[in-house]
């Protein structure tokens, strides 16, 4: 039971412009969502986080927007450069759970930005 | 600087031998986690831990068992390793995110 999707496997963007990658989630209980960037051969890194409260939250040219009526959120990537190439993950918490952090993963969106 | 270590990048052992793989972080945090990485499955929570000689099971327990007897240490046992288990293997520390280490590429064969 996958209870963070990410539907989209694979996504290519032209370098320069937006990238725009996707997740779902299920489970109504999770109130804080995060976003890792993975490069091959190293560990995820923290990139972006939202909590329920919020819909939408920025970080430079990284913005995580949250629907919760639709359990969707976004990262959107402006402008797109060719160091965003790497394999992004989705992950969902519960803040009734913190102190335990245990994070959901989603199955990752690989993203490939073309010079 | 966050520091999340694995005691090796690659690893091959042969099926049923016992496998030990290491994680030491030294950034004080209370909870350690082990995941293992598949093409098309994600990251899956095989144990965390969060207090010294405590632990808890994540989605995918079965076949592994873990050791915390320090705050900063938090080893992954694979009791009798089998092919299935051929993975890449992360650990991860966290206060609020999460902060992994570089990952263990584990083959069994």
């Amino acid at each position: 039971d996958q209870q963070v999707k990410q539907n989209s496997p694979s996504l290519s963007v032209q370098e320069g412009r937006i990238s725009i990658l996707n997740c779902d989630y299920t489970n109504s209980m999770f109130d804080y969502f995060l976003w890792y960037k993975k490069y091959p051969a190293e560990g995820p890194t923290f990139l972006i986080s939202i909590s329920s409260i919020k819909d939408k939250n920025e970080d430079g040219r990284f913005t995580v927007f949250l629907n919760k009526s639709a359990k969707h959120l976004s990262l959107h990537i402006v402008p797109s450069q060719p160091g965003d190439s790497a394999v992004y993950f989705c992950a969902a918490s519960s803040l009734s759970n913190f102190g335990n952090e245990k994070l959901t993963f989603g199955t990752g969106t690989r993203l490939t930005i073309i010079p | 600087d966050v520091k999340v270590t694995q005691s090796s990048r690659y690893l091959v052992k042969r099926t049923g031998e016992k496998v030990f793989l290491e994680c030491v972080q030294d950034m004080d945090h209370e909870n350690m986690f082990w995941y293992r990485q598949d093409p098309g499955l994600g990251l899956r929570l095989i144990y965390f831990s969060y207090d010294v000689k405590m632990k808890e099971k994540g989605d995918i327990p079965e076949g592994y068992s873990v050791s915390r007897e320090k705050k900063e240490r938090f080893s992954l046992i694979l009791e009798s390793a089998s092919t299935n288990q051929t993975s890449m293997y992360l650990c991860a520390s966290s206060i609020n995110e999460q902060f992994f280490g570089p990952g263990t590429r584990l083959t069994v064969l």
